[in-house]
């Protein structure tokens, strides 16, 4: 199984709601990543977990709050959000992780979004 | 910052041609991906390349990575209206969980 399964795969909410995205896979991967990407624009990196810890926050606003249940689940849980924060929301994992930086194990997988519209 | 630059930016050609796609950067990376995005979708992973110098081909895609590894390329041959999408290299900056994307190649491939 090579699938990274995102849901839901649109979604709209308004400026006061709470919402969650939610991400799975069963590659056995220990690395995890949330990106944003933005029409005609690449993946912008937002977190990164490793061994389903937060290794890594680029400088997210906290109204973004992502969380690692387990090593096979991650998720994304949205709060008043602003319009500006309507995207694409990808997730990714790789089998990189703490046991080293291997140039051979960051492939990532990736799921197929989540169309985020904030209204 | 670590930047990957890709060049050029868009590129719309026919059916049959040729076309080259660049990825620079002022750092060194031990390796580097290639991926290839539809509208909607998730980017799908083509290609990684390790080690300098190297030459990997897949049908009628050939990637290259820099001697020095701070840049790459990528050649089609013939292109098709199926290589239509978002051409993304990507690197993982040394000791570091990160895996930053380039910015992009919009690819149109008419018939």
């Amino acid at each position: 199984d090579t699938e990274v399964t995102q849901t839901p795969k649109h979604l709209v909410m308004g400026m006061t709601n709470k919402k969650s995205l939610k991400c799975e896979q069963h590659m056995g991967h220990r690395a995890m990543y949330w990106y944003k990407q933005k029409a005609k624009k690449p993946p912008e990196l937002m977190f990164v977990y490793s061994y389903e810890k937060l290794s890594i926050n680029e400088s997210v606003p906290s109204r973004f709050s992502p969380e690692c249940p387990n090593s096979s689940l991650l998720n994304l849980h949205l709060h008043a959000l602003q319009p500006e924060d309507s995207a694409l929301y990808l997730c990714a994992s790789s089998q990189r992780g703490r046991t080293g930086f291997s140039s051979m194990n960051t492939e990532a997988f990736f799921g197929q979004g989540t169309r985020l519209t904030v209204v | 910052t670590q930047l990957l630059e890709q060049s050029p930016q868009f590129l719309s050609i026919q059916e049959g041609e040729n076309l080259t796609v660049y990825c620079n950067s002022s750092s060194v990376f031990s390796s580097l991906q290639w991926y290839r995005q539809e509208p909607g979708e998730g980017p799908v992973l083509l290609v990684t390349v390790v080690t300098g110098g190297e030459v990997k081909k897949l049908k009628r895609l050939t990637f290259q990575f820099g001697d020095a590894r701070k840049d790459s390329s990528l050649h089609i041959t013939a292109a098709q209206p199926g290589d239509t999408g978002l051409y993304l290299c990507a690197a993982p900056p040394y000791n570091t969980d990160k895996l930053i994307f380039g910015t992009g190649t919009r690819l149109q491939v008419f018939p």
